[in-house]
């Protein structure tokens, strides 16, 4: 099967501006999370979804980052207006559904964005 | 929540069996552990999980002492390819869990 896929690989944008990231899950998990690292730190959950629905959004920083799945399928993280801090490695990552699954999540290689 | 503490770096040469131990004092009755490996450039993998005791399949085994206090991943003759780094989680195995990681183990084998 496919793996999970994450578009773009880097993104350099200036302080202010606009990022989108996009993550694929693989095709039929149900649950689809969000993490990055932030430079020198440990990788940090944001947010995930089973579905199209938020079931934990605890871990996003703030409100300039904001998540969607629409349709169930893929998900895009949208940072607006980008900050500094925002810099480094977010990763998405899905498992099957559940009843009995065991919690293996499946990652993609992650989207490296850069924050000038 | 279930702290993990593992040594930050271990280096091994090609052939040799590698052990990376994690210490998780105050493990919850309900949690598992479970460890990730992640190469540079690459998201984490999942290598393997455990309740108690031992476990074991194609890539390591893990074992468990009785007081689940602590485990300790084991690859037997590690190669080049399995310079990484190695994550210690402990938590749920509930389908929809976020996933706790600490510092990790930067693993180095050199030839």
């Amino acid at each position: 099967e496919a793996g999970v896929t994450q578009f773009p690989s880097h993104s350099v944008i200036e302080k202010g501006q606009t990022v989108t990231l996009r993550c694929d899950p693989i095709s039929g998990h149900d649950n689809l999370y969000w993490y990055r690292r932030v430079m020198g730190k440990e990788i940090k959950f944001l947010l995930h979804f089973v579905k199209e629905s938020k079931q934990d959004e605890s871990g996003m920083p703030n409100n300039r980052f904001l998540a969607e799945r629409t349709g169930g399928t893929y998900s895009t993280l949208k940072v607006q207006p980008a900050e500094l801090e925002d810099s480094g490695v977010y990763f998405c990552a899905s498992s099957r559904p559940g009843t009995g699954a065991y919690n293996e999540q499946f990652f993609g290689p992650g989207t490296r964005l850069t924050v000038l | 929540l279930a702290k993990t503490t593992q040594p930050i770096s271990m280096d091994s040469y090609e052939g040799q069996e590698v052990n990376i131990t994690c210490s998780h004092n105050n493990i919850a009755t309900n949690d598992y552990i479970t460890w990730y490996q992640q190469f540079p450039s690459q998201g984490p993998r999942f290598i393997i999980q455990g309740y108690k005791t031992k476990v074991t399949n194609e890539v390591a085994s893990l074992f468990i002492p009785a007081d689940r206090k602590s485990s300790t991943l084991s690859l037997p003759r590690v190669s080049l390819s399995d310079t990484a780094v190695y994550y210690c989680l402990v938590g749920s195995n509930q389908a929809g869990t976020a996933l706790i990681f600490g510092k990790g183990t930067t693993l180095s084998v050199s030839s």
